[in-house]
């Protein structure tokens, strides 16, 4: 199983649309995540794709048949300044094993 | 707790000494996990516990790691040996009985000379 996450650094004027990419590979039932770390501050989960949330803005659609799972945010905030990982979970699995994408830092220009 | 604390948060040694590292998750979680990430890379599995049993360490690189938690709280992470590719910050998770890693610590940065 593999995640990529194509760009290292995504910058975008505040008020824009941002959509962080995240592409996998898997061949068993997965279950998706995104993690965000910003400045000084420790990572932490920020939305999982069964829970169909839209938390601080941000949403993510799990997309089969695209092998992705792409983040969106219509309006990009400049507090949206964070370090982003895409991680893949087997859903069927006892633990959340969970393997990451080596991340994509989204600059907010304001 | 404040969150999941980890020491020491930095850690220098010379290769071939062993190093314990120690987690301490947020109190009630009983799903603990070990990553490490290094310098570049994502995050890498390396172990998971749900109370003190660890039933998923197949992230473990090689017999010179090892850890353990007890009282379904503190873990700690020792490494035997160690050798430069060791090198890498080492974080601890927790959450909630079958949930993913969902509160990470600050890590401990490890570098092996």
């Amino acid at each position: 199983q593999r995640v990529t996450q194509p760009e290292k650094l995504l910058s975008v004027f505040k008020g824009a649309p941002v959509e962080l990419k995240c592409n996998y590979s898997y061949s068993g039932s997965p279950e998706l995540f995104w993690y965000v770390q910003y400045s000084r501050q420790r990572l932490q989960l920020l939305l999982r794709h069964i829970s169909r949330e839209s938390i601080k803005g941000f949403t993510a659609d799990l997309n089969k048949g695209e092998t992705s799972f792409h983040l969106k945010k219509p309006f990009a905030q400049e507090e949206d300044s964070a370090m982003y990982y895409c991680a893949l979970s087997d859903s069927g699995a006892g633990s959340y094993q969970l393997t990451f994408g080596k991340g994509t830092k989204l600059s907010v220009i304001p | 707790g404040a969150g999941v604390s980890q020491s020491p948060s930095n850690k220098v040694t010379e290769k071939g000494k062993d190093v314990e590292l120690r987690c301490d998750p947020i109190s009630g979680h009983t799903a603990l996990y070990w990553y490490r990430q290094r310098l570049g890379q994502g995050l890498e599995f390396l172990i998971y516990f749900q109370g003190n049993s660890a039933p998923d360490k197949s992230g473990l690189p090689s017999d010179r790691f090892s850890a353990e938690r007890t009282g379904e709280s503190v873990s700690t992470l020792t490494i035997q040996r160690t050798q430069q590719e060791d090198s890498a910050v080492y974080l601890c998770a927790s959450s909630l009985e079958g949930g993913p890693p969902q509160h990470f610590g600050d890590g401990t940065r490890l570098s092996i000379l």
